[in-house]
């Protein structure tokens, strides 16, 4: 059984059009994450969700909108996209104060 | 900024051979937890290590903690090519930050047989 899933796991697309991109997890955690990664493979955090509550949100540009319908979901929508949004996006989900977080495989974005 | 730094960037080993990373950062953590990312793949958890630790092993790694130093090393023993991957350092700053990990830049090991 898939304990963190993405979809879609690639997405190719052009600069200005909206895009969406879900995760579910099976893990009964509280809380889930979304994280970008770059070509230089480093890691970001964008945002954090506990409870459908968003948490953390980190200087992320407005175009960049979470949503979580409930504690299983935490989808990512971008408007208006740009060539330096290409990336990985990791989502990742962990029980609160428990520390260890479980990422999905990521969804590799490529803006042309 | 409180992103951690790794050393080595890189580093290729033999079959066999033991393999070392560090990591350091800058400010108090509640916890510190290795990562390990195979090419194209999500990040796996490997080991957590707490502020009031010092070491911890699970298998063949083990994970040192300085807090006076604010570093952190990771040591696989007896390494296999399917060791290859990137491994990366996060620190956890506690729950009023969310539970967020900061991540190091990561090492790239790479094993061969």
């Amino acid at each position: 059984d898939t304990a963190v899933s993405q979809t879609p796991k690639y997405l190719v697309t052009q600069m200005g059009n909206d895009k969406s991109i879900k995760c579910e997890q099976n893990l009964g955690h509280d809380t889930m994450y979304w994280y970008k990664q770059d070509s230089k493979k480093f890691l970001k955090i964008m945002f954090s969700y506990n409870n459908k509550e968003l948490i953390i949100n980190e200087t992320v540009p407005n175009r960049f909108s979470p949503k979580s319908p409930d504690k299983a979901h935490l989808n990512l929508h971008i408007n208006s996209l740009e060539l330096g949004d290409s990336a990985v996006y990791f989502c990742a989900s962990s029980q609160a104060g428990a520390g260890e977080q479980y990422f999905g495989p990521g969804t590799r974005l490529t803006v042309t | 900024s409180q992103q951690g730094e790794e050393d080595p960037q890189a580093l290729s080993i033999q079959e066999g051979e033991n393999a070392t990373m560090n990591c350091s950062y800058k400010t108090s953590i509640n916890n510190l937890q290795w990562y390990r990312q195979n090419s194209g793949r999500g990040l796996v958890h490997l080991i957590l290590i707490r502020s009031n630790e010092r070491e911890k092993h699970s298998g063949r790694l083990r994970v040192t903690l300085d807090t006076s130093k604010k570093s952190s090393s990771l040591l696989i023993t007896a390494s296999r090519a399917a060791d290859t991957a990137s491994y990366f350092c996060a620190t956890d700053y506690g729950p009023n930050q969310g539970g967020k990990l900061i991540f190091g830049q990561g090492t790239e090991l790479s094993v061969k047989p």
